[in-house]
């Protein structure tokens, strides 16, 4: 059960460069997600896409670009990388209808930006 | 806007019970969660529970929520080394918990 696959797992870049993590779920979820994590703190949500075809900002968007590719992937760019974007960026999809409690996370991408 | 507050470290002895406390400001927060984070790997739902619910009980697991106060606390019960993670505490007022607000997570260290 693969479940949600995030890719690089590690990536350091320097500023101005960009760069796209990709994100693919095999649970058939309508909903995806991109967070960030920075140390000490909690998630924090960039972007969403309730569905394919349909893409939010989250609370943190500024910086950052997504696609909706199809139902199992979602991807997040980076245009043009900044130091304050360093971070572990988390995918996570969800079901739809009904509860939806369940919140299913990648193992993390590790960005450094010099 | 929502807040989630939570204490940042507990160190506890294997065997002993731990108590990861909690506190949110949104008073229409529906549903809360607790993750827990092991190194190196994404979020894992440990447990949740309804805003009309005070306690919930999951094998070595206890959710206690004070409505009233707006806290929330979950209970390890014979805690593990296995248990050693960071545990975030987190809120949603929908059914969506894609949207949820997360605390800043509790590091739990047991030692053996």
């Amino acid at each position: 059960n693969a479940g949600v696959t995030q890719t690089p797992k590690f990536q350091v870049l320097k500023t101005g460069q960009s760069m796209t993590l990709q994100c693919a779920q095999d649970m058939n979820h309508n909903s995806m997600y991109w967070y960030r994590q920075d140390p000490g703190m909690g998630l924090r949500l960039i972007y969403y896409s309730a569905s394919e075809g349909t893409t939010d900002k989250g609370e943190v968007p500024n910086g950052y670009n997504v696609s909706r590719l199809n139902k199992r992937e979602f991807s997040l760019r980076l245009e043009s990388a900044a130091p304050s974007q360093t971070s572990v960026y988390f995918c996570a999809s969800i079901r739809t209808g009904g509860y939806t409690g369940e919140l299913f996370f990648g193992e993390g991408s590790r960005l450094t930006v010099l | 806007g929502e807040d989630v507050e939570q204490s940042l470290f507990l160190s506890v002895r294997e065997g002993d019970s731990s108590v990861i406390n909690c506190t949110y400001t949104d008073s229409s927060s529906t549903y809360l969660y607790w993750y827990k984070q092991e190194p190196g790997a994404g979020l894992q739902l440990l447990t949740y529970i309804f805003s009309n619910m005070d306690m919930k009980q999951d094998q070595r697991l206890t959710v206690l929520l004070n409505k009233k106060d707006k806290h929330l606390s979950l209970r390890i019960a014979d805690t593990q080394t296995g248990d050693s993670a960071i545990y975030f505490c987190a809120e949603s007022i929908d059914t969506n918990a894609g949207k949820s607000t997360f605390g800043d997570g509790t590091t739990l260290t047991v030692k053996p």
